[in-house]
């Protein structure tokens, strides 16, 4: 079993809709990251969390230590949102590197 | 100021041939990272440095993988008699310093096919 899963793997919603989407971890992380990939481009972080949640523009992150479970919302989604969304953990006593999710895919059609 | 920037952004190699990978972090972060994409996979960590010394390589998958940072600021990724199982996406990242609340920046990635 993976060290950090994510649900859906893939997603398709169109112009408009609320999205959620899902990151379950098995292990006590320092701090979990919400990260972009475009295809054949380059990752971008969005968000890094310990606690609480964060808000940037129509996107939202929320994490919830005690049920090792983290969410990534998009609001009024777009087209342009079509990307690969990858949780990622930074587990306790290992510093810095990060464990990553295997990614959610999400297409939005007009 | 600029990002983390890799080079070349595409490598292709025959099986058995030496590949060297470079990234250029961003301008005064001391951790650096390297991580492996494999097709339809999330990244797996393979090193990172902590100024010039590596303080995790417990990523690399074997002996023919070794990286270097002597200066502490540019870092290489040395693939040595590659094979076709090396066929990746090599991602490199950097940080301000190691450590849970730092943030780390990624940059574009080397596209590695070994024929």
């Amino acid at each position: 079993k993976n060290e950090v899963e994510q649900s859906p793997q893939n997603l398709t919603a169109q112009e408009g809709e609320f999205i959620t989407i899902n990151c379950s971890y098995s292990v006590g992380i320092s701090a979990l990251h919400w990260l972009q990939q475009h295809p054949g481009g380059g990752i971008v972080s969005l968000f890094m969390l310990s606690s609480g949640k964060k808000k940037h523009g129509r996107l939202i992150a929320t994490i919830n230590i005690q049920e090792k479970h983290s969410s990534l919302h998009i609001t009024a989604s777009h087209p342009r949102d079509s990307a690969v969304y990858i949780c990622a953990v930074k587990r306790v006593g290992t510093a810095s590197k990060l464990t990553f999710g295997t990614g959610t895919r999400l297409q939005v059609t007009l | 100021g600029a990002g983390v920037s890799q080079t070349p952004s595409n490598k292709v190699t025959e099986k058995g041939k030496y590949v060297e990978l470079r990234c250029d972090p961003i301008s005064g972060h001391t951790a650096l990272y390297w991580y492996r994409q494999s097709l339809g996979q999330g990244p797996e960590f393979l090193i990172y440095f902590q100024g010039t010394g590596a303080a995790d390589d417990s990523g690399l998958p074997n002996d023919r993988f070794f990286a270097v940072r002597p200066e502490g600021s540019v870092s290489t990724l040395k693939i040595q008699r590659t094979e076709r199982g090396d066929s990746a996406v090599y991602l490199c990242a950097s940080s301000f310093q190691a450590g849970g609340l730092y943030e780390q920046f990624f940059g574009p990635g080397t596209r590695l096919t070994v024929l």
